[in-house]
C-alpha cells in the first residue's frame, strides 16, 4: 500500500544546531506539504512543493528550508534551531485527482 | 493567519449521541475538507464537499457548508468512544489552490 512516512518520529537537539526531517511519500503525489502544529493554532504550513525542483514558503517559512530532487521526497531543513521550532511537524502530500491530503505520523522535535 | 475557526473548541458527550462541529472561514474556496486526529497520530481525511455543494453524507458524517455564510458543520451520529479525537477542518482557497488553511479543530471526547 501507498504511505507516507517521516523520520525521525522523535528528536531532541540544542538550539543553533542544523536539523533535517525527513518525508517519504510512495503516492507519487507532485503536491507536498510541510505544516507545524502548536497548541492553539492548529496546522500552519511552512512550505510547499508543486513538483520536483518547485518550492514555495508558507506563512511561517522563516527559518525553514526545502528541497525537491525527486518526486517521492521534500526533506525540511532548519537551518539554525531555536526553541521557537519546538512542535510537531508533519509532511502531507495531496492527491490532484480528489484533493485529499495524506499525512505523515509526524515528528516532534524538542529544541533545547 | 487561520482560515478555519472551529467551534467548540471542546465537546464531552456520551455513546449514541451525536455531535456537531462547526466551522467558519473568511475567503472564497473551491472546496472544504474535515480530518481527524487521533493522539499522537497524523491527520486522516474524512469528507470532502466542495464548493457547488451543499450537504455530503459518509456513514455516520453529515457535512453541510454554507457558502454565503462561510460556515461549515460536521454532525457524527450515534457517536462511539472511537471517535474520541480532534476534529479539523481545512480550505483550499481559490486564490491559493492547494495552501489549505486549517483551524484550531474541536477536540471530542465521547464517554461509554
Amino acid at each position: 500500500d501507498a504511505e507516507i512516512t517521516q523520520s525521525p518520529r522523535h528528536k531532541i537537539t540544542e538550539t543553533g544546531r542544523q536539523v533535517t526531517l525527513a518525508c517519504h511519500q510512495t503516492w507519487n503525489h507532485n503536491n507536498m506539504f510541510w505544516y507545524r502544529q502548536d497548541l492553539g493554532h492548529g496546522l500552519r504550513l511552512i512550505h510547499y512543493s508543486y513538483g520536483v525542483q518547485d518550492t514555495n514558503k508558507g506563512e511561517v517559512s522563516d527559518g525553514y528550508s526545502v528541497s525537491r530532487s525527486n518526486t517521492e521526497d521534500l526533506p525540511l531543513t532548519l537551518e539554525s534551531a531555536a526553541s521557537s521550532q519546538t512542535s510537531v511537524y508533519f509532511c502531507a502530500s495531496m492527491s490532484t485527482n480528489t484533493g485529499e491530503l495524506f499525512f505523515g505520523e509526524g515528528s516532534r522535535l524538542t529544541v533545547l | 493567519s487561520q482560515q478555519g475557526e472551529e467551534d467548540p473548541q471542546a465537546l464531552s458527550i456520551q455513546e449514541g449521541e451525536n455531535a456537531t462541529m462547526n466551522c467558519s472561514y473568511k475567503t472564497s474556496i473551491n472546496n472544504l475538507q474535515w480530518y481527524r486526529q487521533n493522539s499522537g497520530r497524523g491527520l486522516v481525511h474524512l469528507i470532502l464537499i466542495r464548493s457547488n455543494e451543499r450537504e455530503k453524507h459518509s456513514g455516520r458524517l453529515r457535512v453541510t457548508l454554507d457558502t454565503s455564510k462561510k460556515s461549515s458543520s460536521l454532525l457524527i451520529t450515534a457517536s462511539r468512544a472511537a471517535d474520541t479525537a480532534s476534529y479539523f477542518c481545512a480550505t483550499d482557497p481559490t486564490d491559493s489552490w492547494g495552501k489549505f488553511q486549517f483551524g484550531a479543530g474541536t477536540q471530542v471526547v465521547v464517554t461509554p
